[in-house]
């Protein structure tokens, strides 16, 4: 079965610095997502891309954050300086061809923030 | 943002009790999808309800649909260790947002 995977597992960054998370969403599907889990708290949406485009983002992503759909196979969202409070598990997903598309979620990155 | 809140947040149930989680949401939905996440795993699709008061099994999970479409409950009966882990409602329906519910947390002690 296709799968979303997500690179790197963990990433450990110093306060300030800018960091590049990497997904490859499921070949066929059109709708792309970030969100973001704080550990052992609720999975909170950051943004929604389609047709190259963000649709939606929340109040989270903020001007630090941003995403690029760079070619066919690649998906990333990057924090141009990193604060503590950005250390959480990132997770993308990718719905196929509707807006209400169940969501098929990447193993997640790690993020560590020192 | 869209709210949509669950209860309880977390429960203990011993191996072959029954267990349910309940969702809540501020405003009328089109449809809901409800999620399971393993301890140090990532959300998978469990279903999608579309139609009010619309019923679905899958083995021994129950999902339901408010007749209202505000509400939306899972019910696992006899519960295994296997069944560990949260569970989540989300909402697809406003725009491209796509929220989470708060999830309840699910212990089975053996």
């Amino acid at each position: 079965e296709p799968e979303v995977t997500q690179t790197p597992s963990h990433q450990v960054t110093q306060m300030g610095q800018e960091v590049i998370l990497r997904c490859v969403p499921i070949s066929n599907h059109l709708y792309f997502y970030w969100y973001r889990q704080i550990l052992g708290q609720k999975v909170e949406f950051l943004v929604s891309f389609y047709n190259n485009e963000i649709s939606e983002k929340s109040e989270i992503f903020d001007d630090q954050f941003s995403v690029e759909r760079p070619d066919g196979s690649n998906f990333t969202l990057k924090i141009r300086s990193t604060k503590l409070e950005d250390s959480a598990m990132y997770f993308c997903a990718s719905g196929g061809w509707g807006a209400n598309s169940p969501l098929h979620f990447g193993n997640g990155t790690r993020l560590t923030v020192t | 943002g869209q709210q949509v809140m669950q209860i309880p947040q977390y429960q203990h149930v011993q191996e072959g009790e029954d267990f349910t989680t309940y969702c809540n949401s501020s405003t009328t939905l089109s449809n809901i999808q409800w999620y399971k996440q393993r301890p140090g795993g990532h959300p998978v699709f469990l279903i999608q309800l579309v139609k009010s008061g619309e019923v679905k099994k899958q083995k021994r999970l129950t999902f339901q649909f408010g007749e209202a479409k505000k509400n939306s409950s899972l019910h696992i009966t006899a519960t295994q260790t296997t069944d560990v882990g949260t569970y989540f409602c989300a909402d697809p329906n406003t725009g491209n947002q796509f929220y989470f519910g708060t999830g309840t947390s699910l212990t089975v002690i053996p």
